[in-house]
């Protein structure tokens, strides 16, 4: 099976530009999850998402948004981009009767300048 | 607020030997807690998971333990091998949803 994967891989924004990053889960998996990474505050989950529905959400600002699509492809939208948004942002999937063991991607490294 | 703390300085150990890794957590009453590695410039990949109703869980070279009373997790590598060499990260999840809480991570450097 392919792995879970993200696109794109590296993006540089500018500070107040938005910004869409992709995901599209293992095949089969049906729950995702997005998480930031930076070296400050490491590995922070942002939301989860399962059938189309936002199951859980961290402690993010309301411009951090996700969303969900019938075929389980996630994607996660950062508007009004900020310098410490500068981060890897992470997509995670799981299987529905296994819910904890988490499959991750490469990540987008997105750096705003 | 809750806290997971690993030991945020580096393992430095001689292949072969055990390396033995900690996470200890505060105001936090997890379901689960997993164990992954992660290399640079790649996402993290899932190791092993315990629940809190099981005191250890081996795979392999690996084993974890789980004690709720210290809320304390170990993680062992017996045998380490150069290809061990990653950062480690704890992470907890209570019983519903896939909200996972990390970790800082521990680097483990095997050293031939």
């Amino acid at each position: 099976k392919a792995g879970v994967t993200q696109t794109p891989r590296y993006l540089i924004k500018t500070r107040g530009q938005q910004v869409t990053l992709s995901c599209s889960p293992i095949s089969g998996h049906r729950s995702v999850s997005w998480y930031q990474q930076t070296p400050g505050q490491g590995l922070q989950f942002l939301f989860e998402y399962f059938s189309e529905t936002q199951r859980n959400k961290g402690n993010f600002p309301g411009r951090f948004s996700g969303r969900q699509f019938s075929n389980s492809r996630s994607e996660m939208n950062v508007s009004t981009l900020e310098l410490g948004d500068s981060a890897l942002y992470l997509c995670a999937s799981s299987l529905l009767d296994s819910p904890y063991e988490q499959y991750f991607g490469p990540g987008t490294r997105l750096t705003v300048t | 607020s809750q806290k997971i703390e690993q030991n945020s300085e580096a393992l430095n150990i001689q292949e072969g030997k055990t390396a033995t890794l900690t996470c200890n957590y505060t105001n936090y009453s997890p379901a689960y807690l997993q164990w992954y590695r992660q290399d640079p410039g790649r996402g993290p990949v899932f190791l092993l998971l315990i629940r809190e109703n099981e005191k250890e869980k081996r795979k392999e070279r690996l084993k974890v333990t789980f004690d709720t009373t210290l809320k304390q997790s170990l993680f062992h590598i017996t045998a380490s091998q150069p290809a061990d060499s990653a950062t480690y990260l704890c992470a907890l999840a209570k019983a519903a949803g896939n909200k996972l809480t990390f970790g800082g991570g521990t680097r483990v450097l095997v050293k031939p």
